[in-house]
C-alpha cells in the first residue's frame, strides 16, 4: 500500500513570511510526485509535476524539490501572501496518483 | 476550454434511493478519475479509466458503487442504494500528459445521503 505524508497538518504564518512544508512518499519505484493547490469551496489545481530526482520547479514565489532516493519533496513559499491560504497536496504514483491529506496554509496579514 | 464539468453540484438523497454522478473530462484527455473526499481519508481514488476503459477500480468501496464511460466525453458514476456514509465530495478528474500538465480536477459533487 503505498502511503504518501505530508507535514506539518496546518501552518499559520505572517503575511511576508517565507514557509516550506514536506511531502514523503516511498523511495523505491518512483515515478512522478505531483503538487496541487486547493483552495476552500474549489477544485484542487496542479502546481507541479515532477519526475527527476533533483527536479526543481518554480512558479512565482513557489518552488518545490524533489529527492526520490530518499524519498521527499520539498515545497516553499517566499514571502507568502494573504490569497496564498490555501491546502497543498502531493499526490504520488504511476497511472493513479495517491494523495496526502494536505498541509493546511494560512497567511495572516 | 470549459474544464472538466460535473453535475449535480449538490445532492441530497434519502438512504437507499439511487444516486447517479455525471463528468463531462476535457475533450482529448485520455485518461479519467473518480476520487471521493471525507475528512477522515482525504481524496481517495475510487476508479479509474483509460480511452473509456476501466483500468482500476481496486478503490472503489463497494458493490453498491459503480462507474461507467460508454465513450470519451462522458462518465457516470452511480451509488444503489445509497447509505448515510457515502456522504462526501466526489470529484471527477481527466489529464492527457500527466508527467507535465497534472490532473485537471472538476468541481464536485458534494453528496448528502439522510
Amino acid at each position: 500500500i503505498l502511503n504518501v505524508e505530508q507535514s506539518p497538518q496546518s501552518l499559520h504564518v505572517q503575511e511576508g513570511d517565507s514557509t516550506n512544508f514536506t511531502c514523503s512518499f516511498p523511495s523505491s519505484n518512483f515515478y512522478a510526485l505531483h503538487w496541487y493547490r486547493w483552495e476552500t469551496a474549489k477544485s484542487p489545481e496542479a502546481l507541479f509535476v515532477m519526475t527527476l530526482n533533483g527536479d526543481e520547479k518554480k512558479k512565482g514565489r513557489i518552488s518545490a524539490t524533489l529527492n526520490t532516493k530518499e524519498g521527499y519533496s520539498y515545497l516553499y513559499i517566499k514571502g507568502s501572501q494573504p490569497e496564498d491560504s490555501a491546502t497543498y497536496l502531493c499526490a504520488f504514483g504511476t497511472d493513479k496518483l495517491i494523495f496526502g491529506t494536505g498541509t493546511r496554509l494560512q497567511v495572516f496579514p | 476550454d470549459a474544464g472538466v464539468i460535473q453535475s449535480p453540484r449538490h445532492e441530497v438523497t434519502e438512504m437507499g434511493q439511487e444516486v447517479t454522478l455525471r463528468c463531462k473530462p476535457i475533450s482529448g484527455h485520455d485518461y479519467l478519475f473518480w476520487y471521493r473526499q471525507t475528512m477522515m481519508r482525504g481524496l481517495e481514488l475510487l476508479i479509474y479509466f483509460n480511452n473509456n476503459v476501466p483500468i482500476d477500480d481496486s478503490g472503489m468501496p463497494e458493490d453498491r458503487f459503480s462507474a461507467k464511460m460508454p465513450n470519451a466525453s462522458f462518465s457516470t458514476l452511480k451509488i444503489q442504494p445509497s447509505e448515510p456514509r457515502d456522504s462526501a465530495v466526489y470529484f471527477c478528474a481527466s489529464s492527457l500528459n500527466r508527467e507535465v500538465y497534472g490532473y485537471t480536477f472538476g468541481s464536485g459533487t458534494r453528496l448528502t445521503v439522510v
